[in-house]
């Protein structure tokens, strides 16, 4: 059974760098689908950020692209968010998620309970 | 604003069917596969249909989805009061170059 979980600080100072770690187990990244990373800021709704295919090639919202860095690390079977500049509008529920699709993503057919980041000096 | 256009709401009795709209454009659900999602109170989503139509293993076929033109629909029937969540709809938008959703539908069983 695939589960992933979500890591990483809960307070994340304005202008600064928001890191997230999403640890999966039950599966091999290496062995294919997308990996990647859904927002929900407080009683909102979702909002995708973006996605890295097992062999490294990403896909970014436009929205957020000029901020956001996902990495992939095999060794650790993990996969990273990095999202720099946040403002208050970044506080959110932050799922990460495992995507099926071909060229692009379709859909997010496993995710993580989901971890929470407040954004605030 | 959403790129997916849903209703806020819809309410049923147990046991009764209901429907939640999904509306888009030819640049995503027109020419892309939709999925649909279940968020639970204070849960992560959930996939319930994926590819238009299709249900995960696991998923009752109390749960339908379709497709048409750029439009999509999601079905539930013999509604239960562990139906109430948020649904959520998704796809591909191929001018965006994003995965985007809906807003959202709010679904409460009377």
């Amino acid at each position: 059974q695939v589960q992933l979980r979500e890591s990483g600080p809960g307070l994340v100072k304005p202008s600064e760098t928001l890191s997230l770690t999403c640890a999966v187990s039950g599966y091999s990244i290496s062995s294919g689908y997308f990996w990647g990373w859904i927002r929900q800021p407080p009683g909102k709704g979702l909002e995708w950020i973006g996605n890295i295919y097992h062999s490294g090639s990403t896909y970014y919202n436009p929205s957020l692209k000029s901020r956001v860095t996902i990495s992939v690390d095999t060794s650790e079977n993990q996969f990273s968010l990095k999202l720099s500049s946040v403002t208050a509008a970044d506080t959110a529920v932050y799922y990460c998620a495992r995507l099926e699709g071909t060229y692009h993503p379709y859909y997010m057919d496993v995710w993580g309970k989901g971890t929470t980041v407040t954004v605030s000096s | 604003q959403s790129v997916l256009t849903q209703p806020p709401s819809v309410s049923a009795a147990p046991g009764q069917k209901v429907t939640i709209s999904c509306s888009g454009s030819s640049s995503n659900i027109g020419n892309n596969y939709v999925s649909w999602y279940q968020q639970l109170p204070g849960t992560a989503p959930k996939l319930l249909i994926y590819d238009n139509n299709k249900r995960p293993s696991g998923i009752p076929d109390r749960f339908s989805g379709s497709k048409s033109a750029t439009s999509a629909t999601l079905g539930i029937t013999g509604l239960q009061t562990g139906d109430e969540a948020d649904y959520y709809c998704g796809t591909w938008d191929s001018s965006l170059s994003a995965l985007v959703f809906g807003g959202g539908t709010k679904l409460t069983v009377l």
